[in-house]
């Protein structure tokens, strides 16, 4: 079974600081992996996703992500934080053979002055 | 905006009581998927439906069910409802089939069991 792990549910960092949320992915294939933002009462929305090809995956608002197979991760990054990336953050898995997308737990970003 | 609608955005019910969810997708898309969000259980797939059919299950319980009519909207229905039912209920829609594309999701609808 496929499972996905974020370290940390709360994460805080100031205004300017780098960020770096963690996800780690249990699969016996490499699966496609996402990560998502929700933001207050609302939806989430794609960050951005890594399929095939190129490991470092560039996605909206300046976030990064970069697949390690030899280390099971797909950690999320971004240089400088800005007020406005206050959010959860999830980071979900996908094997492609069966049509069920497993998130984690997510992970609550703070941004303080 | 995702093109996602759902409604109602908020219900409030009573224990034993059913309600009915509705998600209209993305225009185009085929796919539907609802998800139940929740302090202790977090972000949990409960099924897809693709173009009419039932394509995938999760974590649905048996007095749970949805169903996608022709015009691709779904609905999912939750029976006997009990406290715990108490959550934020999700539709996402996709192109494509196997989900391994990207998931549009709605604004969900807030259930509150009391």
């Amino acid at each position: 079974a496929q499972s996905v792990t974020q370290l940390g549910s709360h994460v805080s960092v100031s205004e300017g600081a780098l960020v770096l949320l963690r996800c780690n992915y249990s699969s016996s294939v490499p699966p496609y992996l996402f990560w998502y933002v929700q933001y207050p009462n609302q939806g989430l929305q794609l960050l951005l996703k890594y399929t095939t090809g190129a490991t470092l995956v560039k996605g909206i608002n300046g976030f990064e992500a970069e697949f390690k197979k030899s280390e099971t991760s797909f950690h999320l990054t971004k240089p400088s934080a800005h007020m406005s990336d206050a959010a959860e953050y999830f980071c979900a898995a996908h094997t492609g053979t069966a049509s069920k997308l497993t998130f984690g737990t997510g992970t609550r970003l703070q941004v303080t002055l | 905006d995702s093109g996602v609608t759902q409604t109602p955005k908020h219900l409030i019910t009573a224990t034993g009581q059913r309600v009915t969810l509705r998600c209209s997708p993305r225009s185009g898309d085929l796919s539907v998927y609802w998800y139940q969000q929740s302090l202790d259980q977090g972000l949990q797939f409960l099924i897809q439906y693709y173009n009419g059919e039932e394509r995938a299950k999760g974590n649905i319980l048996e007095r749970f069910s949805a169903q996608q009519f022709p015009d691709l909207h779904s609905e999912l229905n939750l029976s006997s409802l009990e406290l715990g039912d108490s959550a934020l209920y999700f539709c996402a829609s996709s192109a494509e089939v196997a989900g391994i594309g990207e998931l549009f999701f709605g604004e969900g609808s807030r259930l509150t069991v009391l």
